[in-house]
């Protein structure tokens, strides 16, 4: 059974300040897909990103990038310079390509809320 | 482009009354999925179809019914409303199993 653990509950920070949130996770699975989920306080999920498992390479997106390691299990989420914006709930989510034809297993983690004091 | 479209976003139900929650997309996705978000829970999966006439259950299914007759249309039915089921209800579509899903603007229920 796939698993995606987020560790940190929540995390405050001061504005500008650079922060990192976690996400490790368990699959039997060789193809999977990671994505990152921004929830922020009037509730709606915006998408961020998505990594397929064959793809292990940093991703950047302004102040925004993503570390992707096999190795480890982790698709780790880093916000340079934070904003007050950023507060969020961020998720982490995992889907495996391989749970069968007609199958689907969309995994959440808890969430990690991220609240940046000005 | 409308996206996905839940309704209502806020509802009040009494224990053992069944409702209705709709949810209709408009970008030709094969997959539809309901979750429920609790707090400390993450978004927990409580149906799904990948398609029209098939579904599946989640993580969460008990105390809910799907069907999907058309492509557009996932509708979730409660049976006989508990207090266990307040919680947050998002709908959401991808194209397929391993594309980025996107969701309703959520269903705020309270079963008193």
């Amino acid at each position: 059974a796939q698993k995606v653990t987020q560790a940190q509950t929540e995390i405050s920070v001061v504005e500008k300040e650079d922060v990192t949130l976690d996400c490790v996770y368990e699959t039997r699975d060789t193809t999977y897909y990671l994505f990152w989920y921004k929830q922020p306080p009037s509730g709606e999920l915006v998408f961020l990103i998505r990594r397929n498992s064959f793809d292990e390479q940093n991703e950047i997106s302004g102040r925004y990038s993503w570390n992707f390691q096999k190795s480890t299990s982790s698709f780790n989420f880093t916000i340079t310079a934070s904003q007050v914006v950023d507060s969020a709930v961020y998720f982490c989510a995992l889907s495996e390509a391989d749970s069968g034809a007609g199958s689907y297993q969309l995994t959440f983690g808890k969430g990690t809320k991220l609240s940046v004091i000005p | 482009n409308a996206g996905v479209t839940q309704t209502p976003k806020f509802q009040v139900l009494k224990t053992g009354q069944s409702m209705t929650l709709q949810c209709a997309q408009d970008m030709n996705h094969e997959y539809m999925s309901w979750y429920r978000q609790d707090p400390g829970m993450g978004l927990r999966l409580i149906h799904y179809s990948v398609g029209a006439g098939i579904t599946d259950q989640g993580e969460v299914p008990n105390g809910y019914n799907v069907s999907r007759s058309t492509t557009e249309d996932f509708p979730l039915r409660l049976l006989s409303a508990a207090p266990s089921q307040t919680s947050v209800y998002f709908c959401a579509s991808s194209r397929d199993s391993y594309t980025e899903a996107f969701f309703g603007q959520g269903t705020r229920l309270t079963v008193v």
